[in-house]
């Protein structure tokens, strides 16, 4: 079975500084990764996606992430966050060539000024 | 390109009446749609997967006869609550993959619709 953690439920940076939000995950072949944005009251809007190939993939709004099999992660990150940031963040990975999709209960971004 | 869009965005409704949600592929033909529902505070939950000229295929738990899906062409799917009661009251949110391309493996999601049912 496929599943998906967020260890951070919810995460306070302020405007500027660099941000890290982590996904772990389960399954037993290569997976397909990605992380999803979610304003309040709206769907949600891909950032990045990982299939194969180069372990550091970048994605819309200067987030990128990183593939690490080793530690079955895929953390995403922001060097300097900005105030619409704010946001739901989603961890999702799928089986290849399937497109079902388990997600992490998300983290909740809080940007300060 | 690929918007996916829901109508109507807000619904409230009786108990016991039946409520229609429906999943457009504006730019793009869907092969696939999903239908999640998310709870306050909560992740999405598959609840099914519609393909054209096909029968839903249900996750565990959820009802069929409850909740209906209809794919009836590439770029529309519905979803109908039948018999709605306050328990169903969510947000639910579909998606859609693209029929051919690059993206065939990236869900598309839709605003979703929120159902508040009295």
């Amino acid at each position: 079975a496929q599943s998906v953690t967020q260890p951070d439920i919810h995460i306070t940076v302020s405007e500027g500084a660099s941000l890290e939000l982590r996904c772990n995950y389960s399954y037993g072949a290569t997976p397909y990764l990605f992380w999803y944005v979610q304003s309040p009251g709206q769907g949600l809007q891909l950032l990045l996606k990982y299939f194969s190939g180069d372990t550091l993939v970048q994605g819309i709004k200067g987030f990128e992430a990183e593939f690490k099999r080793s530690q079955s992660s895929f953390n995403l990150r922001k060097p300097s966050v900005h105030w619409s940031d704010a946001a739901e963040y989603f961890c999702a990975v799928g089986p290849s060539n399937d497109y079902k999709l388990s997600f992490g209960a998300g983290t909740t971004v809080t940007v300060r000024a | 390109g690929a918007v996916v869009s829901q109508h109507p965005s807000w619904v409230i409704c009786k108990s016991g009446t039946s409520v229609k949600i429906e999943c457009r592929s504006l730019d793009f033909q869907a092969t696939t749609m999903f239908w999640y529902r998310q709870f306050p505070k909560q992740s999405l939950m598959l609840m099914a997967t519609s393909n054209e000229g096909s029968k839903a295929t249900y996750e565990q738990g959820v009802e069929k006869d409850k909740f209906l899906i209809n794919h009836a062409s590439l770029t529309l799917s519905t979803l109908t609550v039948t018999s709605a009661h306050p328990e169903d009251s969510s947000f639910y949110i579909c998606s859609a993959n693209h029929q051919r391309g690059p993206s065939t493996d990236t869900q598309y999601f839709g605003p979703g619709t929120r159902l508040t049912v009295l």
